[in-house]
């Protein structure tokens, strides 16, 4: 079992770039999120999903956007890159609110 | 106002001692539940406990253990006989009805065992 895995581990964007962030989880769960973690601070929460097609905004969605199209995936899409959005990012799943979450290893993101 | 406070930015002992990491919490919810989660220096997230607000029962875990405290609002993790491999931020975390059962997390305590 890989569990929930991420890609990339690191990636450098210029100012006005675009990325995707890769997350799938192999657990068969319903339930996926995306977090932030900036610098001595706890997660913050960008979206997420409650199942295939269905998405919604957390706490701090703006510049980001999200799609889940299959159980597995729910890529993070960031436009228009601000060094703002410079931070670590965690995708995470679980089989609802009221349980624990698995998170992946994360992806350490710079804006320059 | 904070609804997860981790007063204890950072904590640094001695191996071998024991040592306690505070969390106190604040919901209107009558139904909620407690999470710990660990974050060693390679920077995965790991998660520890979940509690739910009917069950005050203390828990322990090997050297891990947990005081829920509902008259405090308080869900603290003590480590007894603490080892070098214990070193890590701990967060903890509340998941409420009244926040849709989003996780909302404390600020963390970074602990440092030293040899």
């Amino acid at each position: 079992n890989a569990g929930v895995t991420q890609t990339p581990k690191f990636r450098i964007l210029k100012i006005g770039q675009s990325m995707t962030l890769q997350c799938t989880q192999d657990m068969n769960h319903n339930y996926m999120y995306w977090y932030r973690q900036d610098p001595g601070m706890g997660l913050k929460l960008i979206y997420y999903s409650v199942g295939a097609g269905i998405t919604d905004k957390g706490e701090v969605p703006n510049g980001y956007n999200v799609s889940r199209s299959t159980t597995e995936d729910f890529p993070l899409r960031l436009e228009l890159a601000a060094p703002s959005q410079t931070s670590v990012y965690f995708c995470a799943s679980g089989t609802g609110g009221v349980y624990e979450q698995y998170f992946g290893p994360g992806t350490r993101l710079t804006v320059t | 106002a904070q609804k997860v406070t981790q007063a204890q930015t950072e904590i640094s002992v001695v191996e071998k001692e024991d040592v306690t990491l505070d969390c106190v919490y604040e919901t209107r919810d009558t139904t909620y539940y407690l999470f710990w989660y660990k974050q060693p220096p390679s920077g995965e997230l790991v998660f520890l406990i979940r509690r739910n607000s009917f069950d005050e029962q203390n828990e322990i875990s090997g050297r891990y253990s947990w005081n829920f405290q509902k008259s405090t609002s308080s869900f603290n993790f003590t480590i007894t006989a603490s080892q070098v491999v214990d070193s890590a931020v701990y967060f903890c975390a509340l998941s409420e009805e009244d926040s849709n059962y989003q996780l909302i997390w404390g600020a963390g305590t970074k602990l440092i065992i030293k040899p």
